[in-house]
């Protein structure tokens, strides 16, 4: 199975901060990956398919990069409605696997 | 509008069995993939298996975790996906969302604890 190593596993950020969340693969996945935002008690939520697409509806502060093993999620400037877990997801190959998550709260 | 239902979680003793259904709608559903993901209480997401289309082949692929236990299929006149789950243990407690392939579409998902 490929192996997705988030980090970090949580963040403290300030309103209007930069975030960036880094996700690494265990194989080449190539451009296969989709980053989800889960705030608590709610379903998971689609940001970014495709390493940097941005899903219909999603904030344009939210970014995605990366190829091959290495990705990131940035958030260019974080707002309270962006306090949640984030969770990337390889759709390369299967059993997909997602990574253990990286929850962002308030500094 | 929630395109996806889950339904039929529950409590049941270790070892037995509980079959989740997902009703869809808003979609071609006789064309989508299928895929059911879980987390469990506190826990990250996991991916527990898909099913392809009817066309593709209705094959079903299934995480480590669940394989040659848990059951994936469709009925395409009912619009609906299972998840068939036997000899179920205390760790696939968990609350399961079906979705599509693509894993856009989310659900409520439905809570399975098993326990004695």
């Amino acid at each position: 199975d490929i192996q997705m190593t988030q980090s970090p596993s949580s963040l403290s950020a300030s309103v209007g901060d930069r975030v960036t969340i880094t996700c690494r693969a265990s194989h080449n996945i190539n451009r296969r990956l989709n980053w989800f935002q889960q705030k608590s008690g709610r379903a998971p939520k689609l940001l970014i398919y495709a390493a940097s697409s941005l899903q219909s509806g999603v904030s344009s502060r939210f970014s995605g990069s990366g190829s091959g093993t290495d990705f990131t999620l940035s958030i260019s400037s974080l707002q309270p409605e962006d306090f949640a877990t984030y969770y990337c997801q390889q759709s390369d190959t299967v059993p997909w696997t997602f990574g253990l998550g990286t929850k962002v709260d308030i500094k | 509008e929630v395109p996806l239902v889950e339904s039929g979680g529950g409590l049941v003793h270790p070892g037995g069995s509980l079959r989740l259904s997902c009703a869809a709608s808003g979609f071609t559903f006789s064309t989508a993939w299928m895929s059911w993901v879980r987390q469990a209480p506190g826990k990250g997401l996991e991916w527990v298996g898909r099913i392809k289309s009817r066309n593709d082949g209705e094959t079903t692929d299934y995480g480590a975790p669940v394989k040659g236990r848990f059951t994936i299929s469709r009925d395409d006149s009912k619009n609906t996906v299972y998840l068939q789950m036997s000899s179920l243990k205390s760790e696939d407690t968990a609350l399961y969302y079906c979705n599509t392939e693509d894993l856009r579409n989310w659900g409520r998902g439905t809570l399975v604890i098993v326990s004695s």
